[in-house]
């Protein structure tokens, strides 16, 4: 099955400055890759995703962009906030609905 | 909003019971999931179905079966609990049109003992 690696498992910012979370994942054929956050004590929702066809997409501070022969996708926060504190999941997916997620990213916003 | 409700926050159970975990959607959504949820392992699939009746195994099946007798509804069923089964246990619909993607529940946290 897909096997999707994510990086780093904790990474702590200042506030304002950006973030960086990369994913791998193993099967060439997934076609569909999506980012979820997961706050303290709250269900995953998802943020933002990618399909095979396009190489980036931006969401007001968030994007994600994609390379296809590498085989892997990229989370970027720009000017980041409290509120970005919490846990970032990459996924990858052949059929959509079917996702294989990655360990994911704590991430911590300094004051 | 679409509700995914599962029916326990919190759940202590003791080694060898058999537990249900139940999880039940107010939307007519053929797909639905369930996955365990571990620090440092992320979401793990356990169990999938596309339609009443109808399963599909995940990435870790082993201990674990489920029953889907209708639409709404998706139980989880730990056959003979053991210790290794404690986990965060999310289920989830999936979503076509304007709120795309997975719909989770609140999520229930087993703990066995």
């Amino acid at each position: 099955g897909e096997n999707v690696e994510q990086h780093p498992s904790t990474l702590s910012v200042q506030e304002g400055d950006s973030a960086v979370i990369k994913c791998t994942y193993s099967d060439s054929a997934s076609n569909y890759f999506p980012w979820y956050k997961q706050e303290l004590g709250k269900r995953p929702q998802l943020i933002i995703d990618i399909r095979s066809n396009v190489g980036e997409k931006k969401d007001q501070r968030i994007a994600v962009t994609l390379n296809k022969t590498a085989k892997h996708f990229s989370l970027h926060i720009t000017e980041t906030q409290p509120e970005d504190s919490a846990v970032y999941f990459c996924a990858a997916s052949i059929t959509d609905y079917k996702l294989s997620f990655g360990a994911g990213t704590t991430v911590t916003v300094r004051a | 909003d679409v509700k995914v409700t599962q029916s326990s926050r919190y759940l202590v159970k003791r080694t060898g019971e058999k537990v249900f975990l139940e999880c039940v959607q107010d939307m007519d959504h053929e797909n639905m999931f369930w996955y365990r949820q571990d620090p440092g392992l992320g979401l793990r699939l356990i169990y999938f179905s596309y339609d009443v009746k109808m399963k599909e195994k995940g990435d870790i099946p082993e201990g674990y079966s489920v029953s889907r007798e209708k639409k709404e509804r998706f139980s989880l069923i730990l056959e003979s609990a053991s210790t290794n089964q404690t986990s965060m246990y999310l289920c989830a619909t999936f979503l076509t049109g304007l709120h795309y993607g997975y719909t989770f529940g609140s999520g229930t946290r087993l703990t066995v003992v």
